[in-house]
């Protein structure tokens, strides 16, 4: 079946405009992830959807990040008045662990990169 | 706070020579630990987790609580394992039951030489 997609896969933006970036997760899957990698650093966790709601926002670096899940499928990340040190690859990764409580593989999409200008 | 350390950036290794990609951790609790791997040009993919002690592709990796280290090995390098590796740790604490973000290092780029 169709793996975790995400879109735009590049979005270039000016400093101080919004940008939204969408995920689809595999079918079915409850969990859904999205991480942030910056040049030269590791992924870190920004926040965790558990069907509609966002138990964990902890990884959010400012009131500028938002993100929402609607019918426990589709995810947006909302950017709002970009910095230039919001530019990064931002990845999203969905795993059915949380109904069954059965712990399960996070499946990662192919990420977009955004460049702030 | 837990942390994942990934010492080497870049590590080159000749085709049939062993292989060691190096990670610790700190964490005050009882960690699950992984490795993933990002191919060029793919997304990334889970590798090996240590509750499986499964080899894949050929790597292994043991968790040493002791010494908090979770190292990759491989004993035959193949021009395919060219790849970025991340060793990620999972809290396992009960109190977080549902959520299992991962925390992870900063990735070793691994080039084997033919």
């Amino acid at each position: 079946g169709a793996g975790v997609s995400q879109s735009p896969s590049n979005k270039v933006t000016e400093k101080g405009k919004d940008v939204e970036l969408r995920c689809d997760p595999i079918s079915g899957h409850t969990a859904l992830y999205w991480y942030r990698q910056s040049l030269g650093q590791g992924l870190e966790f920004l926040i965790y959807f558990q069907g509609n709601s966002a138990p964990d926002k902890s990884g959010l670096p400012s009131d500028r990040f938002s993100a929402e899940r609607t019918g426990g499928s589709v995810s947006t990340l909302t950017i709002q008045r970009t910095q230039q040190e919001d530019s990064a690859v931002y990845l999203c990764a969905s795993s059915s662990f949380g109904l069954a409580g059965l712990e399960d593989t996070q499946y990662f999409g192919p990420g977009t990169r955004l460049t702030v200008l | 706070a837990q942390r994942v350390t990934q010492p080497e950036k870049l590590l080159s290794v000749f085709k049939g020579a062993p292989v060691e990609l190096k990670c610790n951790y700190s964490y005050s609790g009882s960690p699950e630990l992984f490795w993933y791997v990002q191919y060029s040009r793919q997304r990334l993919q889970l590798l090996l987790r240590h509750i499986s002690r499964e080899s894949i592709k050929g790597f292994t990796a043991d968790l040493n609580k002791g010494e908090t280290s979770f190292h990759l090995k491989k004993p035959f390098a193949q021009e395919e394992d060219s790849a970025m590796y991340y060793c990620a740790l999972k809290e396992g604490s009960l109190s977080n039951f549902g959520n299992e973000k991962l925390t992870f290092g900063t990735g070793t780029r691994l080039t084997i030489i033919p």
